[in-house]
């Protein structure tokens, strides 16, 4: 089965610490997305990508890094510099061969900074 | 000008009801218009989209109503069921060479059994 997947789904880190979120697809979208979820709130987006080698920062890029080496994998890493890291993340990746552009999710990694 | 308005924030509704979930927009540009659906410690999941040139769209119990002139949308569950205790996002799609999707606030539905 197609899908993407997101890990570890729980993660614990010591303030001051970098963290890094796995996101891995094999739906072949062209795509990915990474978003930021705090309680009771919508969806933020962190960074994304349209293809291998070049993403783009979103609205709240600051304090995360990201790569995209691969069509299928897109690593989010949260910096010591997110000054209020913990947050529940989502990874996405939409094809660039449909016209409507609509997201597939993963099941999401959840940061809990001790 | 890109934002999407989501109302209620949240929602209680007995089962057998018809929650009613509204968004607005002000961007005419916005060319595809989802609503997404999670549940607790989930990522969200497509649920029914629609087109701005059709006026209503159905699946199964779940119906969007389209106003184009009125710049709204709005999603209806038909005989809601506690399964359906979920939190509902809206969103419009901006094609610019990449896609851009821009979400509502949410609403958290409850359907009381």
């Amino acid at each position: 089965d197609g899908g993407i997947t997101q890990s570890p789904k729980y993660l614990f880190r010591k303030e001051g610490q970098n963290v890094t979120l796995s996101c891995e697809q094999n739906l072949n979208h062209d795509a990915m997305y990474w978003y930021r979820q705090d309680p009771g709130q919508g969806l933020r987006l962190i960074y994304y990508s349209q293809i291998v080698n070049d993403f783009q920062k979103g609205d709240i890029a600051e304090g995360y890094s990201v790569s995209r080496e691969k069509k299928e994998s897109f690593p989010l890493t949260v910096t010591s510099a997110q000054k209020n890291p913990t947050a529940f993340y989502l990874c996405a990746c939409s094809s660039g061969r449909r016209i409507t552009g609509e997201l597939f999710f993963g099941e999401g990694s959840r940061l809990t900074v001790l | 000008q890109q934002q999407v308005k989501q109302s209620p924030q949240s929602l209680i509704v007995q089962k057998g009801g018809i929650p009613i979930i509204n968004c607005a927009y002000e961007n005419t540009a916005f060319d595809y218009f989802p609503w997404y659906q999670q549940f607790p410690g989930k990522g969200p999941a497509l649920l029914i989209a629609i087109r701005p040139d059709v006026s209503e769209k159905k699946e199964g119990r779940f119906t969007i109503s389209f106003n184009k002139s009125a710049k709204q949308f709005s999603l209806h569950i038909m005989d809601s069921q506690p399964g359906d205790s979920a939190t509902y996002f809206c969103a419009a799609i901006l094609n610019t060479g990449g896609f851009k999707t821009i979400f509502g606030a949410g609403t958290r539905l409850f359907v009381k059994a």
